[in-house]
């Protein structure tokens, strides 16, 4: 089982340009969640999925967008990066009877 | 409101005891993780209570006293690769298994 991926892992975007960062579970998890992790703060929630075919917002959900189209995938797409939007993003999955999240390794985003 | 607190930065000594305290508040309790992340690496689970009491599991342990808002993870036989940061994380009731998180506790480990 590989358990949570993510990819990228590293990736260096100019302000403005888009992209799309994709998490796939295989452990049939129906709650997906993205956070990004920044110096100093906790980890703060940008959207989540509670199942295939819906998402909600988080905490920070400005400037991102997400899609659940298959259970296993979720997906955060940046439109129009900021320089603010440079941080660690972390994807992270539970089943409903799991207590503990997986996480996937990580992707190191920098927009300059 | 929400709000954990945990101190940034603790230092101790190799083969030493060290407890990492987190204090939070927040609306209905359904919870308390505790993880590891260690520098450039993704958080790792360590613990969950949601009972009040101590829950121990090798040389780690974590304690819950919902009264108080108040959680400890207790590491004993520090080794070097014990430093990590030590994320503390409150679930609510209702709320999608979303969590809360503190901003971490760094753990030095000294020789």
């Amino acid at each position: 089982n590989a358990g949570v991926t993510q990819t990228p892992k590293f990736r260096v975007l100019k302000t403005g340009q888009s992209m799309t960062l994709l998490c796939a579970q295989d452990m049939n998890h129906e709650y997906m969640y993205w956070y990004r992790q920044d110096p100093g703060m906790g980890l703060r929630l940008i959207h989540y999925s509670v199942g295939e075919g819906t998402t909600a917002k988080g905490e920070v959900p400005d400037g991102y967008n997400v899609s659940r189209l298959k259970k296993q995938n979720f997906l955060l797409g940046l439109e129009s990066a900021a320089p603010s939007q440079t941080s660690v993003y972390f994807c992270a999955s539970i089943s409903g009877t799991g207590n503990g999240y997986t996480f996937g390794s990580g992707t190191r985003l920098t927009v300059v | 409101g929400q709000n954990i607190d945990q101190p940034t930065e603790m230092t101790a000594t190799e083969g030493a005891i060290v407890q990492i305290n987190c204090t939070y508040q927040t609306s209905g309790f359904n919870g308390l993780f505790w993880y590891q992340q260690h520098a450039g690496e993704a958080p790792t689970f360590l613990s969950y209570n949601v009972l009040d009491g101590l829950e121990e599991k090798g040389r780690f342990s974590s304690f819950l006293s919902r009264s108080k808002g108040y959680s400890y993870l207790l590491l004993k036989e520090l080794q070097m690769k014990d430093s990590a940061s030590y994320l503390c994380a409150v679930r609510e009731e209702k709320s999608n298994y979303q969590l809360i998180w503190g901003a971490g506790t760094k753990l030095i480990i000294k020789p």
